[in-house]
Order: structure tokens, then sequence, then C-alpha cells
């Protein structure tokens, strides 16, 4: 069965640093792959996603994400985070060709960032 | 223009009972999903209906079911309410379910709370 997993349950990060959240998935055949992002009191909203082309994928608010087919991983990073981007991060895979609605998510990543 | 509304927002119901939510995807989206997310876990895929039809089902109990009507809304009925149930159910919208062009719009979700 298809998965995916979330290194990170919580992170916190001082304002300015870097970050780099984790994804791995599970699954043979060729993925659609997306970050989410829910901040507090909102809903999710995508953040970026990777269908094929350029592994290095840009995303809204200066995030990005390299997909590494090898190992199976579509890792998160920004080079400098802001309090605002404290929020929870979801990683998500679809099957390509399969229907879009059905995603699988990981478990989520919370990220807190201290002014 | 208006999101993914979803009602209601919270609600509590006893052991045994039924709860069907309601859904209106964005204006022009065809497709509507239905995620469950347990506290502390990422959104587990339900359903997905297109243009009225089921695209796709999760591994859920036959005591949820779906439907989709001819204005694209969607209900989520879940009957014989079980403790476990209790979760915050999302809906998300997109344009087609043909093809994947990747992005899921979601509600706010309604929080089901079981006793």
């Amino acid at each position: 069965a298809q998965s995916v997993s979330q290194h990170n349950h919580h992170v916190i990060l001082s304002e300015a640093a870097s970050l780099e959240l984790g994804c791995n998935y599970s699954y043979g055949g060729t993925v659609n792959l997306f970050w989410y992002v829910q901040y507090p009191g909102q809903h999710l909203q995508l953040l970026l996603k990777y269908f094929s082309g350029d592994p290095l994928v840009k995303g809204i608010k200066g995030f990005e994400a390299e997909f590494i087919k090898s190992k199976f991983s579509f890792n998160l990073r920004k080079p400098s985070v802001q309090w605002s981007d404290t929020a929870e991060y979801f990683c998500a895979v679809s099957r390509t060709g399969g229907s879009q609605g059905n995603l699988i998510f990981g478990k989520g990543t919370k990220l807190s960032v201290k002014p | 223009d208006a999101g993914v509304t979803q009602s209601p927002t919270h609600l509590i119901k006893t052991r045994g009972q039924h709860v069907t939510l309601r859904c209106s995807p964005i204006s022009g989206h065809k497709s509507v999903s239905w995620y469950q997310q347990v506290l502390g876990q990422g959104p587990q895929f339900i359903f997905q209906y297109y243009e009225k039809e089921e695209r796709g089902r999760g591994n859920f109990p036959d005591r949820f079911s779906a439907r989709q009507f001819p204005n694209y809304s969607s209900e989520l009925n879940v009957n014989a309410l079980l403790l476990g149930d209790s979760a915050l159910y999302l809906c998300a919208s997109s344009l087609e379910s043909s093809r994947n062009t990747g992005e899921l719009f979601f509600g706010e979700g309604s929080r089901l709370t079981v006793l």
C-alpha cells in the first residue's frame, strides 16, 4: 500500500533559520507530489506541487521542494523562515493517472517559529 | 469568491446515531472529495465524486456513504456512529477528475465529536 512518511512531528526554529522538512513515500509507480500547509485557524492550502520536469519545484512564500526519485523523497525547504511560517505542513502523494481527488497524506509536521 | 463551504462546523453526536455533513464546492468545480482527519494524523481519503458519480473510495466501512447533487454540492453520511469516528471531516473541490491538474481546495471542515 502507498504511504507517506514525514520524519519530524514538531520542529521549532528561530526566525531566519533555514528549514528542511523530510518526506518519503512508498509507491513503485509514477507519482505526483504535493506539500500542503495549514496555518492556525485556516484551511489546508497548496504550497507547491510536482508532476514532471524539473525536480526542483518552487512554491509560494519562498518555499521549494526537491524530488529525488532514487530516494523516494520530496523534502521541503526554505532558506530563512519567518514567524508567519508557523503552521502545520503536510506532504501528499497521488498516483499519476489516478484520481486527483485521492491524495495520500503524511501525518504532518508542526513548525513553530520563534520571533 | 466563495471558497469551499462546509456545514455544520461543529457537532456532537452519541454512539449509534447518524450524521450528515454537507459541502458546497467552489463555483465551477465539478469534483468533490471527502477526507477524515483524526487528531495528530494527516487527512485520510474517504470518497471522491465527479459529475455525480463515485470516482474513488478509500478504506472506510460501508457505514460511510456520500453523494453528489446536480449542483455539485455533496453530502457525507455516516451511520451507526462509533467513538472512533470523532474527527475533522474535510471536503475538497477541484476542477476536474479526468486529468491531474493538481490542486485541491479544502474547506475548513466539520468537527464531529461522538460521545
